[in-house]
């Protein structure tokens, strides 16, 4: 199984909007509804962020959605913040009953 | 509320093989649905899946690492504990144990750095 796309940085102004893409085929993200995404500051354990493609974990910021549209999922953060800024990792299920991660996504906060 | 520790050792030598323990609470691993996997992440890079265990003893493993790979579970312990044979210095990693909530990881253990080395 090979690893999710994603691009390797994004970057935004806060109060903007960024939008992560993580691309893969219709045996994980194409397939099913199951694409979770995480966030990680750095020396910290990955935190959930979004399951399901689209349900926030309680305690997450509503800035915080999820999308998809055929093989692609996209984590979209409004009202961009400072603390915002983290590497950002998508994952889905595949057609392997197992899962798979994206390469990972920095975004920057300018 | 649901927590996940890693253990095992910081240190290890090539060709060793690894044992890591995660002892976790919140949850049981009798109970349907439920799962514990494993993910590594070497130092400035993407995390990786690598095995992960479910209720019914059912077992998944990374097809590039499966051949060094086991993974167990004892429930009266609450523990999931994941083997890894030769290691090689390209193993070094921060090495994650995390629920699994459909399918994928939810709950994340604060993660425990293993490094290979002479």
């Amino acid at each position: 199984q090979s690893a999710l796309t994603q691009p390797a940085s994004v970057s935004g102004s806060p109060g903007q909007s960024i939008t992560i893409s993580c691309t893969g085929t219709s045996s994980d993200v194409g397939g099913y509804n199951y694409v979770s995404w995480y966030q990680q500051h750095p020396g910290k354990a990955p935190k959930l962020m979004i399951y399901d493609v689209s349900n926030r974990p309680s305690g997450v910021s509503n800035r915080f959605s999820g999308s998809k549209s055929g093989n692609t999922a996209s984590l979209t953060i409004s009202g961009l913040q400072a603390e915002d800024e983290a590497d950002y990792y998508c994952s889905s299920y595949t057609s392997s009953s197992t899962p798979v991660f994206g390469g990972g996504t920095k975004l920057t906060v300018l | 509320q649901i927590t996940l520790k890693e253990s095992g050792p910081t240190l290890v030598k090539p060709t060793q093989t690894l044992t890591l323990t995660c002892t976790f609470s919140g949850f049981s691993l009798s109970t349907s649905g439920v799962g514990v996997g494993w993910i590594r992440q070497p130092p400035g890079k993407a995390l990786e899946w690598l095995a992960l265990i479910y209720w019914n003893d059912d077992k998944r493993y990374s097809p590039s690492l499966k051949s060094r790979l086991t993974i167990t579970k004892d429930t009266s312990k609450n523990q999931v504990v994941l083997t890894m044979t030769n290691m090689d210095p390209v193993d070094t990693a921060t090495y994650y144990c995390a629920h699994m909530a459909d399918y994928l990881p939810g709950y994340w253990g604060q993660g425990t750095l293993v490094t290979v080395s002479s």
